[in-house]
């Protein structure tokens, strides 16, 4: 159990779809993040969230729009999404954002068909 | 450009010892870290380095040197649950950490 908690675990959508990941983390922690790992790809950072606000938009594409409301949760609202977004998406959290571990939730596993 | 190179699978037989390599060229550096991941599941944290030299934590060590932008990650005594992938990671400054595509280890009786 690491303390950070991801929902749905599994979800399929459709290209016209809206759906909505969520992550919440129990540790205390001000920093979380959004990270999508593609098969034999290397985890790819897409945003980062520093005491409520985003600190990092990695180039992502807008059909992916993050919300964090506080420093427990996090969402990833989806939008028209393709099939190239099928992924693994992961959150993680830490302390603070300099130079601290990372603590990853179980992911989201997405399909798009 | 940013880049991490770690071997993409190694196989060891249970008991040996077993190294993993990894390079990186990166615009900053605040950091190496290693992850373990088992398939399905979340990479967990597993060392972290800032200055050159090895740091051992059980059977699990890591080296780096900054100089020539090298780390390896040293298991000992394998056991069949240490089969899984390892991700090397760099903390180029601030908020970004740049991920290795990892190395999937085979461990065999």
């Amino acid at each position: 159990e690491t303390g950070v908690t991801q929902t749905p675990r599994h979800l399929v959508m459709g290209m016209t779809n809206k759906k909505s990941l969520k992550c919440e983390q129990h540790l205390g922690h001000n920093a979380m993040y959004w990270y999508k790992q593609s098969a034999k790809k290397p985890l790819e950072l897409m945003f980062v969230y520093n005491f409520k606000e985003q600190t990092e938009n990695n180039s992502v594409p807008s059909r992916f729009s993050p919300e964090c409301p506080n420093s427990s949760h996090l969402f990833l609202h989806l939008h028209t999404l393709q099939p190239e977004d099928s992924a693994l998406y992961l959150c993680a959290s830490s302390q603070e954002a300099v130079s601290e571990t990372q603590y990853f939730g179980p992911g989201t596993r997405l399909l798009v068909l | 450009g940013q880049n991490i190179d770690q071997p993409t699978e190694m196989t060891a037989t249970e008991g040996a010892i077993v190294q993993i390599n990894c390079t990186y060229q990166t615009s900053g550096f605040n950091g190496l870290f290693w992850y373990q991941q088992h398939a399905g599941e979340a990479p967990t944290f597993l060392s972290y380095n800032v200055l050159d030299g090895l740091e051992e934590k059980g059977r699990f060590s890591s080296f780096l040197s900054r100089s020539k932008g090298y780390s390896y990650l040293l298991l000992k005594e394998l056991q069949m649950k240490d089969s899984a992938s390892y991700l090397c990671a760099v903390n180029t400054g601030g908020f970004k950490t740049i991920f290795g595509a990892g190395t999937r280890l085979f461990v065999k009786a």
